[in-house]
């Protein structure tokens, strides 16, 4: 697609159940980010993939978060037992990687709400 | 350690007038890049300028222009004559070179141009 593309928009749930978030990047990007952006709030770096290394799992906030890629193209975002505190807009980017000062491209985000 | 910080969390304008956003970070790192994203209302967020900091050339384009200096950490971003349309949440977000791609952001500024 053209840009990266987020699934679901919004997704409400109940605290203590699991989520599952998607993120297609942009064909051709070998990089990948999840943030987190609390309501009013800056963007807070979650997990970050490259090609074939080590995901840069340093912004992960607990063992209950927790993400997959497979090779260069979909990735998801897993948080288990969902608390109140983790309603939030999940923002996925990708960039073509690479090259250190690559410009992130954006999707439109996840809005979770846990009630 | 590396951080962006956007002292202003508000700043509200009318139409026609000029405004600067502020930016200072720290880096230990000699080489590092600057970033300007925009969040209008509908959320998605838009790469605006990279900067690196071998290039302390300011830069215009249009009706926004930055000013980069090292001297005092900091990376500014002006906007000229703004427009209702200029409203939004404006970030600045920094990576270093051994981070490649992550990028760390500020708190954000949000921006109210008034017709």
């Amino acid at each position: 697609g053209a840009g990266v593309s987020q699934s679901p928009s919004n997704k409400v749930t109940e605290k203590g159940k699991d989520v599952e978030l998607r993120c297609d990047p942009i064909s051709g990007h070998t990089a990948l980010y999840w943030y987190r952006q609390r309501l009013g709030q800056g963007l807070e770096f979650l997990i970050y993939f490259q090609g074939n290394s080590a995901p840069d799992k340093s912004g992960l906030p607990s063992d209950r978060f927790s993400a997959e890629r497979t090779g260069e193209s979909v990735s998801t975002l897993t948080i288990q037992r969902t608390q109140q505190e983790d309603s939030a807009v999940y923002l996925c980017a990708s960039s073509l990687g690479g090259r250190v000062g690559s410009p992130l491209h954006f999707g439109n985000g996840t809005r979770l709400t846990v009630t | 350690a590396q951080k962006v910080t956007q002292a202003q969390t508000e700043i509200s304008v009318v139409e026609k007038e000029d405004v600067t956003l502020d930016c200072v970070y720290e880096t230990r790192d000699t080489t590092y890049y600057l970033f300007w994203y925009k969040q209008p209302p509908s959320g998605e967020l838009v790469f605006l300028i990279r900067r690196n900091s071998f290039d302390e050339q300011n830069e215009i384009s249009g009706r926004y222009s930055w000013n980069f200096q090292k001297s005092t950490s900091s990376f500014n971003f002006t906007i000229t004559a703004s427009q209702v349309v200029d409203s939004a949440v404006y970030f600045c977000a920094l990576s270093e070179k051994d981070n490649t791609d992550k990028l760390i952001f500020g708190t954000g500024t949000r921006l109210q141009v008034f017709p």
